[in-house]
């Protein structure tokens, strides 16, 4: 059973508009949320992440919100860029044996077109 | 500083046989873990070391081992390959197990024939 769900495969944005890339969470322990940008042939590399104790975090062009009611995170990417065509995965934690293992979403394909 | 190394990048293997993959981490990190990337899946989780024991483990079959090294280094064995092992195997390093950022390797791309 999927505890970290990415509902939509792809995701098709015009440059300069907003990018909002969704996830959904069943696990109530998650206590910490994370986003990874994959390219092709390459390792997923880290973006932004956000603790549950907050409901908002900002870098730069990307802001991640956090509704714990809801089981509801979002990615907004602000304004979108074409090199920032990549895969996006949602990842949930808890803390397992003193250890934070990540729980990932099966992504969502970005392509933000010219 | 160097980044998560793994090697070798592409494998082709048949079914039955056996795979060892590596990964380095980042030097200073302690604490590896290893994911299966199958299309359509996302990132599974596999197991993690930390000081050479493993501390959490996924949910897969016997056939997937690994183990870590006192230079922090890790390696994971498939035996008994089938064709649904077929995938990116990535390998991700932390500074500690409670640090909540994980770095991520290019992956090791296996194909069983």
């Amino acid at each position: 059973d999927q505890q970290v769900k990415q509902n939509s495969p792809s995701l098709s944005v015009q440059e300069g508009r907003i990018s909002i890339l969704n996830c959904d969470y069943t696990n109530s322990m998650f206590d910490y949320f994370l986003w990874y940008k994959k390219y092709p042939a390459e390792g997923p590399t880290f973006l932004i992440s956000i603790s549950s104790i907050k409901d908002k975090n900002e870098d730069g062009r990307f802001t991640v919100f956090l509704n714990k009611s809801a089981k509801h995170l979002s990615l907004h990417i602000v304004p979108s860029q074409p090199g920032d065509s990549a895969v996006y995965f949602c990842a949930a934690s808890a803390r397992t044996g003193g250890s934070y293992i990540p729980t990932f979403g099966r992504g969502t394909s970005l392509i933000v077109h010219p | 500083k160097a980044g998560v190394t793994q090697t070798p990048r592409y494998l082709i293997k048949t079914r039955g046989q056996q795979v060892t993959l590596s990964c380095s981490p980042i030097s200073g990190h302690r604490s590896v873990s290893w994911y299966q990337q199958t299309p359509g899946q996302g990132l599974q989780f596999l197991f993690e070391y930390f000081s050479e024991t493993q501390r959490n483990k996924g949910n897969f079959p016997g056939r997937f081992s690994g183990r870590q090294f006192s230079n922090s280094r890790s390696e994971m064995n498939v035996s008994t390959l089938e064709l649904g092992d077929s995938a990116l195997y990535l390998c991700a390093s932390r500074g500690s197990v409670g640090n909540t950022e994980a770095f991520f390797g290019q992956g090791t791309r296996l194909t069983v024939v």
